[in-house]
């Protein structure tokens, strides 16, 4: 299958600092990226989806200014955690797809996990 | 409304035990996309299976097997004779058309422990 990459795959932050996190994907255009966010034992939880080229959809209760992300280009999106907090600590997984219809495969990065402390 | 119930939080086994994971969904379209990832402790999702609304046919895959039902909005998963490296984190998703951008929503998740 298509592959996507995360970087960094583990970054410590602390408390006010913003952190960057990259999604690629490797060997095929995604025009469509998704982000989610993991909590310790809990399920992913959507939290924006970008098209290429145009602004990213948040989810209900998902704070657009405090996660910005950015969806530059086919093989590349970014989520800047902005002024992080320690609540903000979390295993962040993207997910990238060729086309916006149900028959394209979505393929998940392997995660990052970022510390706030 | 879009949902995917995993009702089984954790699951423990002993090796070589069948074990059955259950989901449940719920959605009004017709067309959509069921599927099962596995989540290992380094936190990499594995993409498991993908099944249409359309192929209610049941998949056998080695040792896995899934058991899809639209009459129970079930899609079920098996595991046969368990090992100790399928403990983890089984999430049941659903794709469909509703909300736009066909969003991928997870079950909870069921963990699985198989002891040796």
């Amino acid at each position: 299958g298509a592959v996507v990459s995360q970087h960094p795959s583990r970054v410590i932050c602390k408390s006010g600092t913003s952190v960057k996190i990259e999604c690629r994907s490797l060997d095929f255009q995604a025009t469509t990226m998704f982000w989610y966010r993991q909590f310790p034992k809990k399920s992913l939880m959507l939290m924006a989806t970008s098209n290429e080229g145009s602004k990213a959809t948040y989810e209900q209760g998902v704070e657009k200014d405090k996660f910005l992300i950015n969806h530059a280009s086919l093989t590349l999106s970014t989520l800047t955690v902005t002024s992080a907090h320690p609540e903000d600590s979390s295993f962040y997984i993207c997910s990238a797809r060729e086309g916006t219809g149900l028959t394209y495969e979505q393929y998940f990065g392997p995660g990052t996990r970022l510390t706030v402390t | 409304a879009q949902k995917v119930t995993q009702a089984q939080t954790e699951i423990s086994v002993v090796e070589k035990e069948d074990v059955t994971l259950d989901c449940v969904y719920e959605t009004r379209d017709t067309t959509y996309y069921l599927f099962w990832y596995k989540q290992p402790p380094s936190g990499e999702l594995v993409f498991l299976i993908r099944r249409n609304s359309f192929d209610e046919q049941n998949e056998i895959s080695g040792r896995y097997s899934w058991n899809f039902q639209k009459s129970t909005s079930s899609f079920n998963f098996t595991i046969t004779a368990s090992q100790v490296v399928d403990s983890a984190v089984y999430f049941c998703a659903l794709m469909s058309t509703s909300g736009g951008y066909n969003k991928l929503i997870f079950g909870a998740g069921t963990r699985l422990a198989v002891h040796p």
